[in-house]
């Protein structure tokens, strides 16, 4: 079974710019999870999607955003971008009631 | 929202010790508490979950206790290898409506000794 699959594995942006971050769950997961994972601050619960709507949304600002597509697919999006957004995104699917499974992740960094 | 700590912060063990990383959780009706294990360069893995049903539950050389009344549960390894040197977080939810939205420690640092 391929597991969570995210793209690109690094992006590097400009203060100001705007970033597009990819998610593939399992075959089979319905559900998408975003956690943005800073130098010692854990991992930060960003947004959850469930049968391509917005289910529940982490403490940060609007211009994080994203959205799930039919095939349950997701993008992240960061818009004007800030010093302080570099970290690495994670991606996590699951079916309803079971365990996430996390991928690998991306390398934000912002200059 | 639910409020998930994590000790020590760093834990050094000697190949063959077992080494226990201990959490409280401030929610009383989360229900369920998964751990993972993210090794360098590589996203978090599950190793072993519990729910609030269980007192403890075991995996080979993992095991997990949780105690509902003082909101704290643990994570036993023993027999530690060099392939257990990683950072372990663990995490509770609420369990409800296919929301399985986790709250995180902050991780520990386990090294391996050999």
């Amino acid at each position: 079974e391929a597991g969570v699959t995210q793209s690109p594995t690094h992006l590097i942006k400009t203060r100001g710019q705007q970033a597009t971050l990819r998610c593939s769950p399992i075959s089979g997961h319905t559900s998408v999870y975003w956690y943005q994972q800073a130098l010692g601050l854990g991992l930060q619960f960003l947004l959850w999607y469930d049968e391509g709507e917005e289910r529940n949304r982490g403490n940060f600002p609007p211009r994080f955003s994203g959205r799930q597509f039919p095939n349950y697919s997701s993008e992240l999006n960061v818009n004007a971008l800030e010093l302080e957004d570099s970290a690495l995104y994670l991606c996590a699917s699951s079916r309803r009631g079971s365990p996430l499974h996390f991928g690998n992740g991306t390398r934000l960094t912002v200059t | 929202g639910e409020n998930v700590e994590q000790h020590p912060s760093t834990l050094s063990v000697q190949e063959g010790d077992s080494a226990v990383i201990k959490c409280t959780y401030s929610d009383s009706a989360s229900n369920y508490f998964p751990w993972y294990k993210q090794e360098l360069g590589k996203g978090p893995q599950l190793i072993i979950d519990i729910r609030s049903n269980v007192g403890e539950k075991k995996d080979q050389r993992i095991a997990v206790t949780l105690n509902k009344t003082a909101k704290h549960f643990s994570l036993h390894i023993t027999e530690t290898q060099p392939e257990d040197s990683a950072v372990y977080f663990c995490a509770a939810s609420i369990e409800a409506r296919g929301n399985n939205r986790l709250a995180f420690g902050k991780g520990n640092q386990v090294v391996v000794i050999p």
